[in-house]
């Protein structure tokens, strides 16, 4: 079971535009939603992340965008880099008990910037 | 501080043979976890840990087995190789309290023919 849709599968984007990818997910118990990069021949890193409390959360060039409602939230990378090429995943996690910090991804999007 | 460590980087395997990926972390983490990636798939959840002794399945647990005798250490073990097992399989640690980051290792890709 899917629990947490990404899209898209692979996005192009040229330098200084906007990247956007977008997610969805279906269980409303999450209460955790981090993005992760993730470079060739490297594992995941966390990126940025956001909690249900808040609609947005800016770092940087980053932003996610959160709607509680629609069950959705999305990526936004403002004036894109050749050096923001990677792979990125959205993911959800709840808190409390044996469900603590266990992530459900998304089936990622592989983002490539032209210079 | 290494962070999170996997051995080996690369591994083939004939189907049928065993191997056990080393996984350990030297921040003192809780919780430790095994995901395997696969193209277009994400990360799924193999096995994961809260704690040194106490281990549970993840969303794709058959063919696997794992231990947590300390608290740096996660070994993840492969008994009777399938071809399906080929993926790349990543480790990861994050805190009990507080944000829940986790932290990845490099990975190890594998093989199965």
């Amino acid at each position: 079971q899917q629990q947490v849709k990404q899209s898209p599968q692979s996005l192009i984007v040229q330098k200084g535009g906007i990247s956007i990818i977008n997610c969805a997910y279906e269980n409303t118990a999450f209460d955790y939603f981090p993005w992760y990069q993730q470079f060739p021949g490297k594992g995941p890193a966390l990126l940025i992340a956001i909690r249900p409390d808040v609609s947005e959360k800016k770092e940087g060039r980053f932003t996610i965008s959160f709607n509680k409602s629609a069950k959705q939230f999305s990526l936004h990378i403002m004036d894109s880099q050749p050096g923001d090429s990677a792979t990125y995943f959205c993911a959800a996690s709840m808190s409390g008990g044996t469900s603590y910090g266990k992530l459900t991804f998304g089936q990622g999007t592989i983002l490539t910037v032209h210079p | 501080n290494a962070g999170v460590t996997q051995t080996p980087k690369f591994r083939i395997l004939k189907i049928g043979q065993s191997m056990t990926l080393q996984c350990t972390q030297d921040m003192n983490h809780n919780y430790m976890y095994w995901y395997r990636q696969d193209p277009g798939m994400g990360l799924k959840l193999i096995y994961y840990s809260v704690g040194a002794g106490i281990t549970d399945k993840g969303e794709v647990p058959n063919g696997y087995n794992v231990s947590r005798s300390t608290t740096e250490d996660f070994p993840l073990r492969l008994e009777l190789a399938a071809p399906s097992q080929t993926s790349v399989y990543f480790c990861a640690s994050s805190l009990w309290e507080g944000e829940t980051e986790a932290f990845f290792g490099q990975g190890t890709r594998l093989t199965v023919v």
